[in-house]
């Protein structure tokens, strides 16, 4: 089944411990992209990458790393949660940095993140 | 930044009744998509309006793009209670798509 995986689902973690989020498709997608939800916001993009090591910041990178090491894998990093990281995470892809443009995205199913 | 805006933010019908959803937006787009989330849950794709047609349908689903008036809407016809969820629309404005912050839908049975 084409799909794009995010774990964990959940997590709850402490301020200044690293984490990372894993994000993996089976599609060959070459652009994938973290965007983060919160109430009234909508989705804000946090970074994305249009293929392999190729990476750029979105609207809302600061806190967070990527890489971009391998086509299907596309990992979060929060070097340093705090508080205001607390949200709920999605991880997307397309075939092309353009085939949004004509399918759309495949979305993860998320993480909730709380760091207390 | 957002560049959609959803109206209304929340919106309760009866089962059977259309849903009316309208987006608004500021610049140019290439084009308008409109995705459905239930709680929690990832979004999905429903639909996709260029910015050179003027509607669109997909089963129960009407699009419709006004780009003179920077705005679309999305009309769910008979609507059920699996309809319940949240909807997005995301303009594509080239460089990258932009997410407004949705409308909720709730439609009781």
């Amino acid at each position: 089944e084409a799909q794009v995986t995010q774990n964990p689902r959940y997590l709850i973690t402490v301020t200044g411990k690293k984490l990372t989020v894993t994000c993996s498709q089976n599609m060959n997608h070459e652009y994938m992209s973290w965007y983060r939800q919160d109430p009234g916001l909508g989705l804000r993009q946090i970074y994305y990458s249009m293929n392999v090591e190729v990476t750029d910041k979105g609207d809302v990178p600061e806190g967070y790393k990527v890489s971009r090491k391998e086509k299907r894998n596309f990992p979060l990093i929060l070097e340093s949660p705090s508080p205001n990281q607390t949200s709920l995470y999605f991880c997307a892809s397309s075939l092309s940095g353009q085939d949004w443009a004509n399918y759309g995205y495949t979305f993860g199913s998320g993480t909730r993140l709380t760091v207390v | 930044s957002q560049q959609g805006e959803e109206d209304p933010q929340a919106l309760s019908i009866q089962e059977g009744e259309n849903a009316t959803m309208n987006c608004s937006y500021k610049t140019s787009i290439n084009n308008l998509q409109w995705y459905r989330q239930n709680s929690g849950r990832g979004l999905v794709h429903l639909i996709l309006i260029r910015s050179n047609e003027r509607e669109k349908h997909s089963g129960r689903l009407r699009v419709t793009l006004d780009t003179s008036k920077k705005s679309s809407s999305l009309l769910i016809t008979a609507s059920r209670a699996a309809d319940t969820a949240s909807y997005f629309c995301a303009t594509d404005y080239g460089d990258d798509m932009r997410f407004g912050a949705g409308t909720r839908l709730t439609v009781k049975p």
